[in-house]
């Protein structure tokens, strides 16, 4: 079974502070993603990464970043977290083009919900 | 236009009957559509992927794939009350790594 792990269930950070959200899968994909999830506006991509070291934007990249130093680890960072980043963080591993065989079928852990006040 | 659509629901089906799930994408390349099913407050889960015309089943789900006519479904027979969620569908493009998802039908099975 595919597990993908998020480090935190709920987080509560104050405006202006630096959030880390951490993502670990464990079937050794190449990709990894990190969505928000807020109601009325469905899943959004923020940031993906095919590979080590390697990453992509989203369609909402504006205040975060993301750091991939390890293939199973994938993590999303709040340079200074604001109050319209109070969502539902989702991170997905899929197992990538170079894997013989390999779909792009994603697999989603169990999310992060942070409240910024 | 979106590129995914789905009706947002809710969608409102009595237990036992057959629940059908629609959904329409833009982009005439893509090649990989998939169905997850995310209860509230939980992550998305995979129910099915489809990737050739036709029907392709599941147990209690059929997912339908049309491609000349650019659409997705997804059926659900003998409805439970588990069954009760947001179904999302997501579609990949050919070369693309990443997918996009629709915003999701909501489904309430009534007992």
């Amino acid at each position: 079974d595919v597990k993908v792990t998020q480090s935190s269930r709920y987080l509560v950070k104050r405006t202006g502070e630096k959030v880390f959200l951490e993502c670990v899968q464990d079937m050794d994909h190449e990709n990894m993603f990190w969505y928000r999830q807020d109601p009325g506006l469905g899943l959004r991509l923020i940031y993906f990464s095919y590979d080590v070291k390697m990453k992509e934007k989203g369609d909402i990249p504006e205040g975060y970043s993301v750091s991939r130093e390890k293939k199973e680890r994938f993590s999303l960072i709040l340079e200074s977290a604001s109050t319209n980043q109070t969502s539902m963080y989702l991170c997905a591993s899929s197992p990538g083009f170079r894997r013989e065989g390999g779909e792009e079928t994603q697999y989603f852990g169990p999310g992060t919900r942070l409240l910024v006040l | 236009q979106k590129e995914v659509e789905q009706n947002s629901g809710p969608l409102s089906v009595p237990e036992g009957a057959i629940a059908s799930l629609n959904c329409t994408y833009s982009d005439r390349v893509s090649q990989s559509f998939f169905w997850y099913r995310q209860y509230s407050g939980k992550s998305p889960e995979l129910i099915m992927s489809i990737y050739s015309n036709g029907d392709k089943e599941d147990g209690r789900f059929t997912a339908q794939l049309n491609k000349a006519s650019q659409y997705v479904s997804l059926l659900i027979r003998d409805s439970q009350p588990s069954d009760s969620a947001t179904y999302l569908c997501a579609v990949k493009t050919q070369g693309a790594q990443k997918l996009v998802f629709g915003q999701g039908t909501r489904l309430t099975i009534n007992p």
